[in-house]
């Protein structure tokens, strides 16, 4: 089984509409992260968690928002969809000791 | 400001022929570089982290390489297999998340 989940793996949704996008992962990790990737971008950071107690905005945050329910599960929404927030977005987790990512298999949104 | 450049973009090669990536970076302070490949479809995969100049990671037909201002991936004897963007990313010493994300090289091993 993959160490970090995501659902889904696809959407498809209308401007205006609220959407939250799930991960879970199984490595133990503390620190999570919600990216997204654009053509010719790169990914970029949109928020993160250093624990259940602790959320910070990553340089993207606005339209987004996120819930850390515990230590395996970090959700990502948009509050109110627009077209440009259309994208593929990566859940990851990291070890601090390490500080590897390790990165789900990416949800791909579409906003129309 | 603090980037990552990645260079050539895309890179077609030939089962084979060897060839190198390239990963130049602007930080204040590095604290890590790490390598990513990413398949179609799919989240980044890790494959190496570099701390210091100087310092050399090797698995199978990839190596990379660093130096203070930019980090070598150089790919020999690629197979299409080796097909895949690779990515590139830089964590500063100033903070304990940021991590910095260049755009890739989309590479194309034809057989």
């Amino acid at each position: 089984d993959a160490d970090v989940t995501q659902t889904p793996r696809n959407r498809i949704t209308k401007t205006g509409k609220r959407i939250m996008l799930e991960c879970s992962q199984t490595k133990g990790h503390d620190r999570m992260y919600w990216y997204r990737q654009d053509p010719g971008l790169g990914l970029r950071l949109i928020y993160y968690s250093f624990d259940v107690k602790d959320i910070n905005k990553g340089e993207i945050s606005d339209g987004y928002s996120v819930s850390r329910q515990a230590q395996a599960k970090f959700s990502l929404s948009l509050e109110s969809a627009i077209p440009n927030q259309t994208a593929l977005y990566f859940c990851a987790t990291s070890d601090p000791r390490l500080d590897t990512q390790y990165f789900g298999p990416g949800t791909r949104l579409t906003v129309l | 400001e603090d980037q990552v450049t990645q260079s050539p973009e895309a890179l077609r090669l030939q089962e084979g022929e060897s060839s190198s990536l390239n990963c130049s970076y602007t930080v204040s302070g590095l604290r890590g570089l790490f390598w990513y490949r990413q398949d179609p479809g799919k989240g980044p995969e890790f494959l190496f982290t570099l701390y210091s100049a100087g310092e050399e990671k090797e698995k199978e037909r990839l190596k990379a390489t660093l130096t203070k201002k930019e980090s070598f991936l150089h790919i020999t004897a690629p197979k299409p297999e080796d097909s895949a963007t690779y990515l590139c990313a830089v964590q500063e010493t100033s903070g304990t998340y940021k991590y910095i994300f260049g755009t890739g090289t989309r590479l194309k091993v034809l057989a």
